[in-house]
C-alpha cells in the first residue's frame, strides 16, 4: 500500500511562475515531512521539511504547507527557476521508527 | 565533511552472481537508511540500520537480500543469485540521531544492471 502518495507524476510551469507540488499521505502516525529534489544519476538531495506541530515553513523561494486535517502538503516554488527542473520526492516518517516512506515523485520542468 | 559515500557508482553483474553495495555514512551518522529505485517509480524503502543492528528490514525481500552495518566499516547491502528484475539504482542515507526531527542525507546511488 502506498502510505505516500504524489498523484501527479509531471508538471511544466513557465520561469517565474508559481510551482506547486502535492502530496498526500495515509498514516495518521507521520509527524515530520520532508521534500527531496533528484537530479538525473544524482542522489535526492534535501531540500526543506515541516513537523507537525506547524502548518508552513519556508525557506527562500520553498515554502512547504502542511494541513494534518486533509493529511496533505505542498510545496510552493516561487519565482520557479530553469534550475528547479528536477523530480521532487515528498517524504514522510513517524519519529517513533524513523523510516523515511517516499512518495513516487514528480518531474518539474520549468520552461524558459 | 564528506557526504554520503557509495561504492561502487555502476556494477553490472550476470544473472547468479552475487552484488555487494557499500556505503560509508556521513562523518558523526549512526543511522543507515537503504532504498530501492526501480525504473520509472519512486524511491522504496528497504531497510534501516543502526551500528551492529537492524533496525526494521520490512521493506527487504524474504529471500537473496541482505544488509549489516558492522561497528567498523561501510554498511553493505548484499544482493545473492541476482536476477534481471534486481536491476535498479540503490540509494543509501544516514541520518545522526533518531527521535529529533532531522533529515537523511543520500549518496550518489549504485545502478546496478544484471545482464
Amino acid at each position: 500500500d502506498q502510505q505516500v502518495k504524489q498523484n501527479s507524476p509531471s508538471l511544466s510551469v513557465q520561469e517565474g511562475r508559481i510551482s506547486i507540488l502535492n502530496c498526500d499521505y495515509t498514516n495518521s502516525m507521520f509527524d515530520y515531512f520532508l521534500w527531496y529534489k533528484k537530479y538525473p544519476a544524482e542522489g535526492p538531495t534535501f531540500l526543506i521539511s515541516i513537523s507537525s506541530i506547524k502548518d508552513k515553513n519556508e525557506d527562500g523561494r520553498f515554502t512547504v504547507f502542511l494541513n494534518k486535517s486533509a493529511k496533505h502538503l505542498s510545496l510552493h516554488i516561487v519565482p520557479s527557476q530553469p534550475g528547479d527542473s528536477a523530480v521532487y520526492f515528498c517524504a514522510a516518517a513517524d519519529t517513533g521508527t524513523y523510516k523515511y516512506i517516499f512518495g513516487t515523485g514528480t518531474r518539474l520542468k520549468v520552461l524558459a | 565533511n564528506a557526504g554520503v559515500m557509495q561504492n561502487p557508482r555502476h556494477l553490472v553483474r550476470r544473472r547468479g552472481q552475487e552484488a555487494r553495495l557499500r556505503c560509508s555514512p556521513m562523518k558523526g551518522h549512526s543511522h543507515v537508511y537503504w532504498y530501492r529505485q526501480l525504473p520509472e517509480e519512486g524511491l522504496k524503502f528497504m531497510v534501516y540500520l543502526q551500528k551492529e543492528n537492524i533496525i526494521d528490514e520490512s521493506g527487504m525481500p524474504k529471500e537473496r537480500f541482505s544488509a549489516e552495518f558492522p561497528k567498523e566499516g561501510p554498511s553493505i547491502l548484499r544482493i545473492q543469485q541476482v536476477v534481471r528484475g534486481d536491476s535498479a539504482a540503490y540509494f543509501c542515507a544516514s541520518s545522526p540521531i533518531q527521535g529529533l526531527n532531522t533529515e537523511a542525507f543520500f549518496g550518489q546511488g549504485t545502478r546496478l544492471t544484471v545482464v
